[in-house]
């Protein structure tokens, strides 16, 4: 049980273009859905929460223009990297959590814009 | 400002020996905290988690401490093989309004040699 799929698992895009990533929990229902970035040989950063239903709560310093998350359905959560750049080159994780149990991650996504 | 420490960026031990990894933290008062597992290139894996009022948690191979006074958690793994060969992350999560929200420490990277 509790497991989080990613997709897709990888992506290359040219600078400019938009990049949607989905995060699905499998055979659970996810209250609340995270996103962090995680840049090579560095830990995760939590980028924002979602609460199915309601708006994200981003991090500081993340822009929520340009880092789109819908928490549609208790199933689905979706980031959209709008108008990416090369320095948005990174490795996207989600994760899911019922209730106030703990987090289980996807395995995540690299993104690679040109 | 809140900070999370691993005590290593890498250890090294012999096949068979107990792995003891350290996390410390300061100006902060966790709800619990949690150890993941991630394997290169792949997201997080739940291990352990360790409630603010509970002392010491087990699971197989896997023991983790939690001492709220000292600010430190360690997480051992006994009669290691190869195969847990990773990199172990400490993980605080907050309580209150923002309950669940994890704080990544940034890692250690286990090597265990035949």
């Amino acid at each position: 049980g509790a497991v989080v799929s990613q997709h897709p698992s990888w992506v290359i895009c040219k600078s400019g273009t938009s990049v949607k990533i989905e995060c699905r929990s499998l055979d659970f229902q996810a209250t609340t859905m995270f996103w962090y970035r995680q840049f090579p040989k560095q830990s995760l950063m939590l980028m924002a929460t979602s609460n199915e239903g309601s708006k994200a709560t981003y991090e500081q310093g993340v822009e929520k223009d340009k880092f789109l998350i819908n928490h549609a359905s208790l199933t689905l959560s979706t980031l959209t990297v709008t108008s990416a750049h090369p320095e948005d080159s990174s490795f996207y994780i989600c994760s899911a959590r019922e209730g106030r149990n703990e987090q289980f991650f996807g395995p995540g996504t690299r993104l690679t814009v040109l | 400002s809140q900070k999370i420490e691993q005590n290593s960026e890498a250890l090294n031990i012999q096949e068979g020996k107990t792995a003891t990894l350290t996390c410390n933290y300061t100006n902060y008062s966790p709800a619990y905290l949690q150890w993941y597992r991630q394997d290169p290139g792949r997201g997080p894996v739940f291990l352990l988690l360790i409630r603010e009022n509970e002392k010491e948690k087990r699971k197989e191979r896997l023991k983790v401490t939690f001492d709220t006074t000292l600010k430190q958690s360690l997480f051992h793994i006994t009669a290691s093989q190869p195969a847990d060969s990773a990199t172990y992350l400490c993980a605080l999560a907050a309580g209150g309004t923002s309950y669940g929200k994890l704080t990544f420490g940034q890692g250690t990277i286990l090597t265990v040699h035949p």
